[in-house]
Parts: structure tokens; sequence; C-alpha cells
């Protein structure tokens, strides 16, 4: 089974700091997926990167997806209380199948 | 209105018993999905149908059988509950786009299966 490693596991950080997750592996994916769960709740698609190299911004969120579509990124800039959650990457292989990452959880304090 | 919905959303059962659990969208997608989210967080694809046909059977025991009587209904029955079985199942739905596999999955919010 391949694997999807993120770190950290758990962050907590101060509202305003920055973070980094990083979602590692050693496959290729035709693409892949960034995820928000919120307790008691589904995860929640973020952003899709398709082509090596890509960056995606959706507000303070940068996503990155490696030149090898092995590993990825996301980098928050001045994290808020309502970014605290578990982010989850996803690898996309074959026909929608999604290969989840280990996850990290934010917590973000005010 | 909610666009995967499962039920129930708590399961408390024995060990031994058989329990379903049903899955239902309303966003009109082709593409139904269960999964297993164990207690660390690890979310795993069990099974995944298309337009009623199966697509995806991962290596899952055969005492968890899925049931799809239209696209629009996607459900789980779990034979002899094991302690194991013990987790949060998540049904999601995506629409069909030939050639592109990476569509956005929909999530319903789980149902949280206890085994005593």
């Amino acid at each position: 089974t391949q694997l999807l490693e993120q770190s950290p596991q758990f962050l907590s950080i101060q509202e305003g700091e920055n973070l980094t997750v990083y979602c590692n592996s050693s496959s290729v994916f035709s693409s892949l997926q960034w995820y928000r769960q919120e307790p008691g709740e589904g995860p929640v698609l973020l952003v899709t990167v398709v082509t090596g190299g890509e960056v995606k911004k959706l507000k303070r969120l940068t996503f990155q997806f490696g030149d090898a579509r092995k590993d990825s990124s996301l980098h928050i800039t001045a994290a808020q209380t309502g970014d605290t959650g578990l982010y989850l990457c996803a690898g996309v292989q074959g026909f929608q199948k999604l290969v989840f990452g280990t996850g990290t959880r934010l917590l973000v304090s005010p | 209105d909610t666009a995967v919905s499962q039920t129930p959303k708590y399961l408390v059962t024995q060990m031994g018993n058989d329990k379903s659990i049903k899955c239902e969208q309303n966003l009109g997608h082709d593409t139904m999905y269960w999964y297993k989210q164990d207690s660390k967080k690890f979310l795993k694809i069990m099974f995944s149908y298309n337009n009623k046909e199966l697509i995806i059977n991962e290596t899952v025991p055969n005492r968890f059988s899925p049931k799809s009587p239209d696209k629009a209904h996607l459900n789980l029955h779990i034979n002899s509950l094991e302690l194991g079985d013990s987790a949060v199942y998540f049904c999601a739905s995506s629409p069909y786009r030939s050639g592109a596999g990476n569509q956005p999955q929909h999530f319903g919010d789980g149902t949280r299966l206890s085994i005593l």
C-alpha cells in the first residue's frame, strides 16, 4: 500500500504565526488534493494540484506540488483560530482513487 | 440541504451482530465511495461505485458488502461485527468526468461505529 507521510503530525501555534505542512511519498501521483476536516464532520476539499511544480493560492493558504509529483506542501500565512482542524493530503491514483496522508492536526490559539 | 447524508450518525452494537449504514447524495454525482477512518484519523478507501457498478474494492473482509440500488444511494452492510470494526465510516460522492480522475469528493459527516 502506498503511503503518504505528513509532517508534522501535530502543530500548536499562536494566531498570526506562519506554518508549513509537508506531504511526502515515494510514489508518483497524477494529482494531489488537500482536505480539511473538523471534528464531527467529513473532510472538505481545499484544492487540487495537477502539474509538477504547480503553486495554488487560496487566500492565506499556499499549496505546492513537487516537481516530481511525489510530494506537496501547504503553507498558511498569519494563521487564524478558524484554521484549526485536521489537514489531509490525498494522492490520486487511477480513476478517482484517493490515497490519504497520515494527517496533520493543527491547533491555532488566540 | 445536506449534500451527502449518512444514517445513522452513531451506531453502538455488540460483537457478532449485523448492521447496515445508509448513504444518499443529492448532488447528481455518478460515483460514490465508502471510507474507514481509524482512531488515529487515518482515512482509507474501502469501496467505490460508478453508476451502480463496483469499480474499487480494496482489501476489505468479505463481511463488508456494499450495495448501490441506484446512483444516488450506496449502503454498507457489515456481518458478524468485530471489535476491530470500530471506526468512523464516511460516505463520499464525486462527479464523473471522462479522463479526469481527480474530481472533488464530497463527504458525509460520518457514522461512528462502536463495537462492545
